[in-house]
């Protein structure tokens, strides 16, 4: 099974409000990372958080990270349409050699 | 932009077939990643190079095979193709090879298509 898994599956906001996705993951991490992908498309990096780490912040985008509960959270603050896009967690396990493992992801609608 | 490049875009074939995706990573990075995402599956980790050798390796079937060229190019090859092989792949490339992976940068994906 995936070291990553989001919660939820799937999210439906309104334009301006807040999107709030979860990853739970299993083993130590090295870091852990948010991507974005629109749909059919490559996936985008969009944020990095290292296992010394508990926040992170990048313009509208708010990661948190609990290593005692193997979690992290993303936070998209004042969404807009353009963010509709599914968003994977990514851990960087310590005896993974180096690859990373992707959850199966969040699905974001943002209705305008 | 991600800076890599993935051809074929699309390719449809039959089962039974052999296929070559093709993979460009950014200029300057030495590792390469190459995933497989499917509706059912998820994103998959099958199998990394870094400059040249292989480095680790994920769930990637025997029918399939990588390997990375002088150039830092890479290329994956499905054999003896199935329905099941239908799938999004994705290469990715970062400049770090060991166990802090970095930043994935990753190209737009070959869509596979197997009749």
């Amino acid at each position: 099974s995936q070291q990553g898994e989001e919660d939820p599956q799937a999210l439906s906001i309104q334009e301006g409000e807040n999107a709030t996705m979860n990853c739970s993951y299993k083993t130590s991490i090295n870091n852990l990372q948010w991507y974005r992908q629109n749909s059919g498309r490559g996936l985008v990096h969009l944020i990095l958080i290292r296992s010394n780490e508990r926040e992170k912040h990048s313009g509208r985008l708010r990661v948190t990270l609990d290593t005692s509960k193997k979690s992290s959270s993303l936070l998209i603050t004042a969404s807009r349409a353009a963010d509709t896009a599914s968003y994977f967690c990514a851990t960087d396990a310590r005896t993974n050699a180096g690859k990373s493992t992707f959850g199966d992801g969040t699905t974001l609608t943002v209705k305008p | 932009d991600s800076g890599v490049t993935q051809t074929p875009k699309h390719l449809i074939t039959a089962t039974g077939q052999r296929v070559t995706l093709r993979c460009s990573p950014r200029s300057g990075d030495l590792s390469v990643y190459w995933y497989q995402q499917s509706l059912d599956q998820g994103l998959q980790f099958l199998i990394q190079y870094y400059n040249g050798e292989e480095r680790a390796k994920g769930n990637i079937l025997e029918r399939f095979s990588a390997q990375q060229f002088p150039d830092l190019h890479s290329e994956l090859n499905l054999s003896s193709l199935e329905l099941g092989d239908s799938a999004l792949y994705f290469c990715a490339s970062s400049v770090a090879g060991h166990t802090n992976t970095g930043e994935l940068f990753f190209g737009e994906g070959s869509r596979l298509t197997v009749l």
